[in-house]
């Protein structure tokens, strides 16, 4: 069945450097959706990427969608702390599958 | 109005009660749908909604029963749950097709 994996599991990081988290997809997908979850709090949407290739720039952060759209890519630029929180990704092909996250931690 | 409200936003519950868990949105969004979320990990669907009618039921066991009674409004009914049912129940909406989901706060739901 369609799975999706998600790593590292978890990233602690000095406040300003650089973060990165991937998705890996065992089917090709229509579409991959990126969302964050403060800690005691629900997902919220960032980003959905549709096309092969595609990156997406919002400030301080970059996603990727593979070329052969079974993989992506979330990069942070110079951390702050208020990034801190498990990032997910959600992977469509015949039905929506989140990763199992990755939890960012931030040292001031 | 960006907001989907569920409540309430914590609930305890013995294993012979019923409960129901409420989720409410107006955005005019189609797409209507709970996850279960346990402890470090992620969402995990368990039905989806669309046009008020349940498009999706991820083998979900029958003590958790959904109703849209209308286009805003979504129940998840619970009746003799057990206690590796406790997690957080997280309601969400999106306009129909490959769109964005506006998640709930969630209830948190503890059974005993």
């Amino acid at each position: 069945g369609q799975q999706v994996m998600q790593i590292p599991q978890y990233q602690h990081v000095q406040e300003g450097e650089d973060f990165t988290t991937y998705c890996n997809s065992s089917t090709t997908l229509s579409n991959i959706q990126w969302y964050k979850q403060r800690p005691g709090g629900h997902p919220v949407f960032l980003i959905q990427l549709v096309k092969s290739g595609e990156v997406k720039k919002q400030k301080r952060l970059t996603f990727q969608f593979g070329e052969a759209k079974k993989n992506s890519s979330l990069h942070i630029t110079a951390t702050q702390t208020t990034d801190v929180g498990t990032y997910f990704c959600a992977g469509r092909a015949s039905k929506i599958i989140f990763g199992s996250g990755t939890r960012l931690s931030i040292r001031p | 109005d960006t907001e989907v409200t569920q409540t309430p936003k914590h609930l305890v519950m013995g294993m012979t009660n019923k409960k129901s868990l409420k989720c409410e949105q107006h955005m005019g969004h189609r797409a209507m749908y709970w996850y279960k979320q346990k402890a470090k990990k992620p969402p995990e669907l368990m039905f989806v909604y669309s046009y008020e009618k349940l498009s999706i039921n991820e083998s979900v066991p029958s003590r958790f029963s959904p109703e849209c009674p209308n286009s805003s409004l979504l129940n998840l009914h619970l009746h003799a749950l057990q206690p590796e049912d406790s997690a957080l129940y997280l309601c969400a909406s999106s306009r129909l097709g490959n769109t964005e989901a506006f998640f709930g706060q969630g209830t948190r739901l503890t059974v005993v």
